[in-house]
């Protein structure tokens, strides 16, 4: 079973929707959750961390369940420039990404 | 600027001959990594170094080799390279194994003939 499952999508939403994608993780044990951006070819960069209290920055907004074991990533208003793939990253003394899962905003 | 740089960014190279990917970081993290991305799979981790001359093997090291003599560079190796092998590697530094985030190289896309 793999460490960290995310829906490979794509997600095909036009430009204004909210979309949700959702992660699951195996090991209760994790400590440190992460959402990373991937454009194409491009190296990953952070996006935002994780919180148990959930946290928003902007038009995003991340959320942890630790008793379901699986985390979100709420994109409102979205714009072509989300468009992406997001990586699900958690973190028990190493970094286990998710397959990521591919966003597609039209206009 | 905190960054991580890689070279080459591109490389085509026959089955065989040896190559070497650089990696180096300026942020004096201790906690380096190599990754490769295939299509479908994901990023697989290669070898992992959670300090100077401390380095172990992640999921995927088989025909790779890392060196860790210095804290900055991490230097992925390819002694005898396959068409298996060709893909698109990153480079990655922490401050520690458990974060708290990791900066990723741009990345080498290496084909093998």
């Amino acid at each position: 079973r793999k460490e960290v499952e995310q829906d490979p999508g794509p997600f095909n939403v036009p430009e204004g929707a909210t979309v949700a994608f959702n992660c699951t993780y195996s090991n209760s044990a994790s400590q440190s959750f992460f959402w990373y951006r991937q454009d194409c070819r491009k190296e990953p960069k952070l996006l935002m961390s994780v919180y148990s209290s959930g946290n928003e920055d902007g038009r995003f907004t991340a959320q942890l369940n630790r008793a379901s074991q699986y985390i979100s990533l709420l994109i409102r208003d979205s714009k072509l420039s989300d468009s992406a793939t997001y990586l699900c990253v958690v973190n028990i003394h190493k970094f286990y990404f998710g397959s990521g899962t591919k966003l597609n905003v039209k206009p | 600027e905190a960054q991580v740089t890689q070279n080459p960014r591109y490389l085509i190279t026959v089955t065989g001959k040896k190559l070497t990917v650089t990696c180096s970081q300026n942020m004096n993290h201790e906690y380096m990594s190599w990754y490769r991305q295939d299509p479908g799979l994901g990023l697989r981790q290669i070898y992992y170094s959670m300090n100077v001359e401390v380095t172990d093997k992640g999921d995927v090291p088989e025909g790779y080799k890392v060196s860790r003599k210095e804290k900055r560079n991490f230097p992925l190796i390819l002694e005898s390279p396959s068409p298996n092998q060709t893909s698109l590697y990153f480079c990655a530094s922490s401050l520690s194994v458990l974060g708290p985030e990791q900066f990723f190289g741009p990345g080498t896309r290496l084909t093998v003939l």
